[in-house]
């Protein structure tokens, strides 16, 4: 079985641009998972989506949002960038509530 | 913000020995999971615990959990190079009222050098 994809690999955007950042999740996985991660702050959770619903949210801004499709792929959208949110974004699938999570390689967002 | 502290912060050994890391957490769970980090790359999972188990092994990893301690253990035997990492360990936290849901909290985490 295909593991997590993320795409791109790389971004670099500049302060007040928006970056679209999207997963894969593994075949028959339907929650989808973001975190971020940042020398500061480690691993956050953003927010969790199963069956295109969001289930799950983290304290983070509305500029941080996300959507999952119907074939369980996922995007998440960062509006107005800051300088704050160069980090490492990894998504993770899970069959369900309770079960392993397994992570991307996740998409290194710099922000100048 | 972070459920879980990880102790140590960081270890660092000889080829060979064992690895043992150490994870406390606040809150009742669901689970217990670790992960495995190289160099910010994605995180690979390791093994997960559920809240009613108190031991699982998977090739040279042992875990261990009590509840009652609100701590967990990640035992490495026979540690190779290729085991330097950063390890993490994730708890699920047993949803309020209301909740739902699949949300990871992660421990600060561990940085193990194994040298060889």
């Amino acid at each position: 079985k295909a593991g997590v994809t993320q795409t791109p690999r790389y971004l670099i955007k500049t302060r007040g641009q928006q970056v679209t950042l999207s997963c894969s999740p593994i075949s028959g996985h339907r929650s989808v998972s973001w975190y971020q991660q940042t020398p500061g702050q480690g691993l956050q959770f953003l927010f969790e989506y199963f069956s295109e619903t969001q289930r799950n949210k983290g304290n983070f801004p509305g500029r941080f949002s996300g959507r999952q499709f119907s074939n369980s792929r996922s995007e998440m959208n960062v509006s107005t960038l800051e300088l704050g949110d160069s980090a490492l974004y990894l998504c993770a699938s899970s069959l369900d509530t309770a079960h392993e999570q397994f992570f991307g390689p996740g998409t290194r967002l710099t922000v100048l | 913000s972070q459920q879980g502290e990880e102790d140590p912060q960081a270890l660092s050994i000889q080829e060979g020995e064992n690895a043992t890391m150490n994870c406390s957490y606040k809150t009742s769970i669901n689970n217990l999971q670790w992960y495995r980090q190289n160099s910010g790359r994605g995180l690979v999972h390791l093994i997960l615990i559920r809240s009613n188990e108190r031991e699982k092994h998977s090739g040279r990893l042992r875990v261990t959990l009590d509840t009652s301690k609100k701590s967990s253990s990640l035992l490495i035997t026979a540690s190779r190079a290729a085991d330097t990492a950063s390890y993490f360990c994730a708890t699920t936290p047993q949803p309020g009222p209301m909740e739902y849901g699949n949300k990871l909290v992660f421990g600060a985490g561990t940085i193990l050098r194994v040298k060889s």
